[in-house]
């Protein structure tokens, strides 16, 4: 089945800084790509997602991520953090039935 | 208009006691699901189901007993609930090659 890895558990970074959040996934054949956040107390929400074609996907809140296959990764970038980007970031990957594994999150902490 | 509802949004209740979970979408979505977000905020799938038909059904005590009466409409029922069943349970919807919506989560605490 497929799996979705994020390495880092926890990251701080100034407000005003660039961010990138890394996501390794394992699927044998094209996987269906997202990226949802989540504040506290509050549901998932839909950042962005890849299903085929250009590699690098646009999201809201200014955020985008980039499909590489030879890396089996799909990291997301924002070139400037802002405070209210602080939250938990999951990585997810879906196979054709959309059955939907998650990564264990990145919480991310923005410093003033 | 809310996409994907549940309810209750907060339960506290003691072990061993039966409690049910409801949730309905709007989204005319064909496919239902049940994610479990432990302490550390892990997402894990326990069921999700296709027009009323169960299609994933991970490792879950069968005291966990999910009920779609239509397709817009998923419930969790558990039995005998227990300490570690505390968590946040989320629904979510989907069709086919589209995200998944989510509910805002049913925190559930057994004492």
């Amino acid at each position: 089945a497929q799996s979705v890895t994020q390495p880092d558990i926890h990251i701080t970074v100034s407000e005003g800084a660039s961010l990138e959040l890394r996501c390794n996934y394992s699927y044998g054949a094209t996987p269906y790509l997202f990226w949802y956040v989540q504040s506290p107390g509050q549901g998932l929400q839909l950042l962005l997602k890849y299903f085929s074609g250009d590699t690098l996907v646009q999201g809201i809140k200014g955020f985008e991520a980039e499909f590489k296959r030879s890396q089996s990764s799909f990291n997301l970038r924002k070139p400037s953090v802002h405070w209210s980007d602080a939250a938990e970031y999951f990585c997810a990957v879906a196979d054709n039935n959309n059955d939907m594994r998650f990564g264990a999150g990145t919480r991310l902490t923005v410093k003033p | 208009d809310t996409a994907v509802s549940q309810t209750p949004k907060y339960l506290v209740t003691q072990m061993g006691n039966d409690k049910s979970i409801k949730c309905e979408q709007n989204l005319g979505h064909d496919t239902m699901y049940w994610y479990k977000q432990d302490s550390k905020k892990f997402l894990k799938i326990m069921f999700s189901y296709n027009n009323k038909e169960l299609i994933i059904n991970e490792t879950v005590p069968n005291r966990f007993s999910p009920k779609s009466p239509d397709k817009a409409h998923l419930n969790l029922h558990i039995n005998s609930l227990e300490l570690g069943d505390s968590a946040v349970y989320f629904c979510a919807s989907s069709s086919s090659g589209s995200p998944l919506h989510f509910g805002n989560g049913t925190r559930l605490t057994v004492t």
